[in-house]
């Protein structure tokens, strides 16, 4: 079976960082890029860091450039998003998700169950 | 920036009527389209992508229509399993999420 599992989220006071982890299981997964999508409580998806391509291309949104970074290691079928500077509106349930190709131009087909980020004092 | 406008955001139907939601884009996006389907307290889940291909097992009364600006999802006959949330997102330069719109139960 297709899986995506993420863990990592918590508490973290403003200024602090967090690391989230999300392990694959069931597919091939240096064959597909791997983005992570946020949805603040009550709001709408919004997209947050891409992992494309064969030679590793990376993507931020604007609101989280110079902040967040995004790996993955394929010996350990694990993408990782690492947090730091967090602010009160970081505040969210954190997605990881496959997309359907390695290709930047591609839908998610696979979503993990979300793992929750509180950034509070 | 590419931003996405759904329309409406909020959708009163029954059981069995033709619902139609629309999403427009700031610019071109070709077909690289998707729709999403959200329950509260899940994942979203991927119904249709490049503007109009069914995702496997999805079934046959969601379809999606459009290119360049103009996009549509249409369930031909609501069920109950349907209330729900519904987002699209494009793809073709970067990713941006439509706000959502959800369905309810008239």
């Amino acid at each position: 079976e297709v899986q995506l599992l993420e863990s990592g989220g918590g508490w973290v006071q403003p200024g602090g960082s967090l690391r989230l982890s999300c392990a694959a299981s069931g597919f091939t997964f240096s064959s597909y890029a791997m983005n992570w999508v946020r949805q603040a409580p009550g709001k709408g998806l919004e997209w947050v860091s891409a992992f494309t391509g064969s030679g590793g291309n990376t993507y931020y949104a604007d609101s989280v450039k110079g902040r967040f970074t995004i790996s993955r290691d394929n010996s350990k079928n694990t993408l990782y998003l690492q947090m730091n500077s967090l602010r009160a509106e970081d505040t969210a349930v954190y997605y990881c998700a496959k997309a359907l190709s390695l290709a930047a131009q591609d839908a998610f087909d696979i979503w993990g169950q979300g793992t929750m980020v509180t950034v509070s004092s | 920036d590419i931003q996405m406008t759904q329309s409406p955001s909020t959708l009163s139907a029954s059981v069995g009527d033709r619902v139609t939601i629309t999403c427009r884009a700031s610019q071109s996006i070709s077909s690289w389209l998707a729709w999403y389907q959200q329950k509260p307290g899940e994942a979203p889940k991927l119904l249709i992508y490049k503007a109009s291909s069914l995702e496997s097992g999805v079934p046959s009364r969601f379809s999606g229509s459009g290119s360049g600006t103009e996009f549509t999802l249409t369930i031909s006959s609501l069920q109950p399993d349907d209330f729900a949330t519904y987002y699209c997102q494009q793809y073709n330069s970067w990713w941006t999420f439509g706000q959502g719109t959800k369905v309810e139960i008239k």
